[in-house]
């Protein structure tokens, strides 16, 4: 279970899109459609974006979106607003029940 | 309306045990689509995943923190048990308990506590 890799820091400005990536190996992202992704704000638990892959809870804007290829999946923000600087977590299930997290990503909005 | 609470010790010593509690409500965990994972967050750095506890009362833990740690449910309490042993200064960190509802999200955390901040030190 070696945490997933994501860049550490990511910007852009209003109205932009950036995408944050988030690898894994076989035995996690690339073997299973089961990668969420959560955002952080200072001092806040996280909060539920995506899940299996692309899927996006009710309430989520259709700003942020997901996807898969091989073992890296990456979390899509369109249309950057003040409100989406925040730090990105992935996770992937990881087989047996478990789970793994990314290191977390920092999103800064020019 | 569905919450998470955890609660425990803000301040415990090296070698101690760490008991901590989850108590739920807005859903039971008898509900075979529900399961409930610990999470930690030490100052500044990523989340880990800890451990995580099935309806049917099936566990599955972290493989580096397995040998430590201890999750268990009451049903009746709605309350989720998580206890980790021989504490050190590096397990300081924000514990969370939150939910995994297959039903409407999938294998994912689709409801997090607020959060327990843990400091071990003597």
């Amino acid at each position: 279970q070696s945490a997933l890799t994501q860049p550490r820091s990511v910007s852009g400005s209003p109205g932009q899109s950036v995408t944050i990536s988030c690898t894994g190996t076989s035995s996690d992202v690339g073997g299973y459609n089961y990668v969420s992704w959560y955002q952080q704000h200072p001092g806040k638990a996280p909060k539920l974006m995506i899940y299996d892959v692309s899927k996006r809870p009710s309430g989520v804007p259709d700003r942020f979106s997901g996807s898969k290829s091989g073992n890296t999946a990456s979390l899509t923000i369109s249309g950057l607003q003040a409100e989406d600087e925040a730090d990105y977590y992935c996770c992937s299930y990881a087989g047996r029940y478990t789970s793994v997290f990314g290191g977390g990503t920092k999103l800064t909005v020019l | 309306q569905v919450t998470l609470k955890e609660s425990g010790p803000v301040l415990v010593k090296p070698t101690e045990t760490l008991t901590l509690t989850c108590t739920v409500s807005g859903f039971s965990l008898s509900n075979a689509k529900m399961g409930v994972s610990w999470i930690r967050q030490p100052p500044g750095k990523a989340l880990e995943w800890l451990a995580h506890i099935f309806s049917n009362d099936e566990k599955s833990y972290s493989t580096s923190l397995k040998s430590r740690l201890t999750i268990s449910k009451d049903t009746s309490k709605s309350r989720v048990v998580l206890t980790m042993t021989n504490m050190d200064p590096v397990d300081t960190a924000t514990y969370y308990c939150a939910r995994i509802n297959d039903d409407t999200s999938g294998y994912a955390f689709d409801i997090w506590g607020q959060g327990t901040m843990v400091t071990v030190s003597s």
